[in-house]
């Protein structure tokens, strides 16, 4: 049984690009939350998708969007990238249905020169 | 809102030596609470949660934490650390809705000392 994948597994952009991460959840999981997590803290919650509809959202400027697909993948866009926006991302996916807990992918390292 | 304290960003202990990594929370409802581990340039993989049922929750690796409502507290342990123990632990809460977000403290840095 595949665990959560995400692509790619590292990123160099430069500042005001544009960036598209992705994440297949766990099998039989149908709802995806996005974490941005900077060197030396802890994962920040992004937003979360749920029959391909954005659920719940953090604190993170429109510059990030998401998309989730009828298959449940989900993808996230930053446009405009800034110095700030290197982090490490993660995706995590959970059952809608006794959903208390979620599971985690490796993560994307983004790197913004 | 919902908040994480983990006192002590980096805790050092010996091989074979308790290990314990505080946690407290705040929430205006009742909590789900979650301790993650973190190894190196990976992600995070469940160590243990509360859910109201049991306060002594037991998890993997010979972890366990107590659920303690009157001092908002949710603290890690391990009786005996292992040298594979070193890692980033998080503490994370999240409201009982099902599938809620997770927030998460800072994280402690467990070093192990042979």
């Amino acid at each position: 049984d595949a665990g959560v994948t995400q692509s790619p597994t590292h990123l160099i952009k430069t500042r005001g690009q544009q960036v598209t991460l992705r994440c297949s959840p766990k099998s039989g999981h149908d709802t995806v939350s996005w974490y941005q997590q900077a060197l030396g803290q802890g994962p920040q919650f992004i937003f979360q998708y749920y029959e391909e509809e954005e659920r719940q959202r953090g604190n993170f400027p429109d510059r990030f969007s998401g998309h989730q697909f009828p298959n449940y993948s989900s993808e996230l866009n930053v446009n405009a990238l800034l110095l700030g926006d290197s982090a490490l991302y993660l995706c995590a996916s959970s059952p809608i249905q006794g959903g208390d807990e979620q599971f985690f992918g490796p993560g994307t390292r983004l790197t913004v020169l | 809102a919902q908040s994480v304290t983990q006192l002590g960003s980096h805790v050092s202990v010996s091989e074979g030596a308790l290990v314990l990594l505080r946690c407290n929370y705040s929430s205006s409802v009742p909590p789900y609470l979650f301790w993650y581990v973190q190894y190196p340039n990976q992600g995070l993989q469940l160590l243990l949660k509360y859910t109201s049922a049991a306060t002594l929750v037991k998890g993997i690796n010979g972890f366990e934490a107590e659920f303690k409502k009157s001092e908002t507290s949710f603290h890690l342990t391990k009786p005996s650390a292992h040298m594979s123990d070193a890692a980033e632990y998080f503490c994370a809460v999240s409201d009982a809705n099902q599938g809620g977000k997770l927030i998460f403290g800072q994280g402690t840095e467990l070093s192990v000392k042979p």
